[in-house]
This record gives C-alpha cells, sequence and structure tokens, in this order.
C-alpha cells in the first residue's frame, strides 16, 4: 500500500516559474523523503527530512513538513527543463520500510 | 564511485518464460532492496535484505518469485514462471545500513531499473 500521496499528479510549468509539489501522508513518521525520476531512469534521492524539523533547503529545493497536517510540500524555484521529471515523496516510519507515493509528473517548458 | 549497476536494462520474454535480473549495489552497502515500478506509479517494495538475510519479503509473490543474495553482495532476482501482469520495471536500490542515527543510512540509491515486458 502506497502512503504518501502526492498533488498534483501532472504539473506543466514554463521555465523560470517555480514548482510546487505536495505530499499527504496518513501515519505518523521518522522522516519524509523527495526522489526525483527522470524518464527511463532510477530515482534520485532529493532531500530528507526528519519529523522533528520543519523546513529545509537544498540549491533551489525547500522542502517543508508540517506533521499536525500530515502533509509536505517540494519547492523548486527557478524551474529549468532539466528540472522535468517524476517526483515521489517516501515515507518512513518505524522500522517499516520506505514507501513511496504515485509521484508528481513535473514538466518544465523552454 | 560507482552506483547501482543493474542488468539487463531491457529484457522481452514470452509469458511462462523464465527471467533473471541482476544487481550489484554499492560498494560497502549492507541493505539492498528490488522494487517492482509500474508505468505512472512509486516504486512498491518486493524484498529488502540485510547483508545476505531477507528481512523483509512480505510483498514478494512467493509462487513465482525467488531472490537472493549471495555473500551479502550481488543479487538477482528470478521470476519463473512470467506472466503478462509482470510488465514493469524492476529497480534494485542499495543504502549504507539499518538505523536511525544518520540520515545517509536512510538514503536509498538507486540503479537505471530493468524494463521488462512479457508477451
Amino acid at each position: 500500500s502506497q502512503q504518501g500521496e502526492e498533488d498534483p499528479q501532472a504539473l506543466s510549468i514554463q521555465e523560470g516559474e517555480n514548482a510546487t509539489m505536495n505530499c499527504s501522508y496518513k501515519t505518523s513518521i521518522n522522516n519524509l523523503q523527495w526522489y526525483r525520476q527522470n524518464s527511463g531512469r532510477g530515482l534520485v534521492h532529493l532531500i530528507l527530512i526528519r519529523s522533528n524539523e520543519r523546513e529545509k533547503h537544498s540549491g533551489r529545493l525547500r522542502v517543508t513538513l508540517d506533521t499536525s497536517k500530515k502533509s509536505s510540500s517540494l519547492l523548486i524555484t527557478a524551474s529549468r527543463a532539466a528540472d522535468t521529471a517524476s517526483y515521489f515523496c517516501a515515507t518512513k516510519s518505524g522500522n517499516t520500510p520506505l514507501v513511496f507515493g504515485k509521484g508528481t509528473r513535473l514538466s518544465v517548458i523552454a | 564511485e560507482a552506483g547501482v549497476v543493474q542488468s539487463p536494462r531491457y529484457k522481452i520474454i514470452e509469458k511462462k518464460q523464465p527471467v533473471a535480473f541482476w544487481c550489484n549495489p554499492i560498494s560497502g552497502h549492507n541493505t539492498l532492496y528490488w522494487y517492482l515500478q509500474n508505468l505512472g506509479q512509486g516504486p512498491e517494495l518486493l524484498i529488502r535484505y540485510e547483508n545476505e538475510e531477507a528481512v523483509d519479503d512480505s510483498q514478494l509473490p512467493k509462487d513465482r518469485f525467488s531472490a537472493e543474495r549471495l555473500k551479502g553482495v550481488d543479487s538477482t532476482l528470478k521470476i519463473q514462471p512470467a506472466e503478462l501482469g509482470d510488465s514493469a520495471v524492476y529497480l534494485c536500490a542499495s543504502s549504507p545500513g539499518q538505523g536511525e542515527t544518520s540520515g545517509s543510512q536512510e538514503t536509498q540509491y538507486f540503479g537505471p531499473g530493468t524494463r521488462l515486458l512479457v508477451l
């Protein structure tokens, strides 16, 4: 079963715009991770945020976590065509394995 | 540092035939995962190894799927016999080890996957 649920399922923006993707989950977590997957490739880890953290930055990425709402958001600023990919959130709870959502497909149009 | 290596990258077989996938994790990574990814979906865990021990295989369809990780390094995933519904991408991932103390231990590193088409 998939705990994380990304929203929207698909997003199309112009180069230079910001892209925001959301992830909602159901049970309490230890951490939440975001991964990127380019077409035909494996997943690449982007950022991990722990349950006691509220915000984290990495380059043009900004992740927030609201444990009271059981939700997280991934913001990509000043998007580039190379950011076109699928983005997945994954939740870690206790000793259970990571559970991935269905992903958001982002298209950045040059 | 070499990443996770998988082979083959693509495989086309007829239903009822056997198929095997191979994975070489990042050197030193104790934990190895096999995932199934259907089109438009996220990865779903099939089996997780800690060294050579399968510690989570609850999602592995054991009637036709099998896996092994001899010597706790490389791993193979086998399907016999394959069915039409097995067409998907099979991803292998590895991580340094089980534990909650370090973020790097919880990050998974994925291979490029094997795209299987069963006709």
